[in-house]
């Protein structure tokens, strides 16, 4: 059983704090690492992905993966208003030349307050 | 670009009713896959077509059946609709140069009466 969990929150941070947020995964053979963020009634929105050999940054995101834990967390500098959203952990499992299925965590709900 | 589009936007059907969804990918992308998202099991994959074959499908009844035609739009149908099946219905579609990215739709929402 492939199964991806996430704190639900929610999570609330002051303006301009980091935001950290949480994901386990219980399938060793995990290759692919994303965070998706979902807005309110909205679809949701890819802003990191990593693969199974290293961290990843982009401006203030970063997504960091423990193997040996077999955790995925996504850092959220410098929180604005506007970052208020679920997030979503998702996993891939496996290879192939497409993407397809992915494992979603149930994600979890930040609030980022003025 | 024209992103993921999904119809309808909104569907309400009754029980026993059967219903079909449309998805176009983004120009270009082969892969269409399907998730089903409510509140209390969020984003559950239904099933991952590509080139007209189905190469992956989750664990969701019989009931629930896609297709792909050859311009990579694809549709999903659930026949015999029960209230359980009341949810959103997201399509994504993925590859190119994008290959490891999956971009959703606005989705469709399913109320079943």
């Amino acid at each position: 059983q492939k199964e991806v969990e996430q704190n639900s929150g929610p999570l609330s941070v002051p303006e301009g704090a980091i935001a950290s947020l949480n994901c386990t995964y219980s399938d060793r053979g995990s290759q692919s690492f994303f965070w998706y963020r979902q807005y309110s009634g909205k679809s949701p929105e890819l802003i990191m992905f990593i693969y199974s050999n290293g961290d990843k940054e982009d401006g203030r995101f970063t997504a960091q993966l423990n193997k040996a834990s077999q955790y995925v967390s996504l850092l959220i500098r410098d929180s604005q208003p506007s970052d208020s959203a679920t997030y979503l952990c998702a996993v891939k499992y496996g290879g192939g030349s497409t993407l397809g299925r992915l494992y979603f965590g149930r994600g979890t709900q930040l609030t980022v307050w003025p | 670009k024209a992103g993921v589009t999904q119809t309808p936007r909104y569907l309400i059907k009754t029980r026993g009713q059967q219903v079909t969804l449309s998805c176009s990918p983004i120009s270009g992308h082969r892969s269409v896959s399907w998730y089903q998202q409510t509140p209390g099991q969020g984003l559950q994959f239904l099933f991952e077509y590509f080139s007209e074959t189905q190469r992956n499908k989750g664990n969701f009844p019989g009931r629930f059946s896609g297709r792909q035609f050859s311009n990579s739009r694809s549709e999903m149908n659930v026949s015999t609709l029960e209230l359980g099946d009341s949810a959103l219905y997201l399509c994504a579609s993925s590859g190119g140069r994008t290959n490891e990215k999956l971009f959703f739709g606005s989705g469709t929402q399913l109320s079943v009466l």
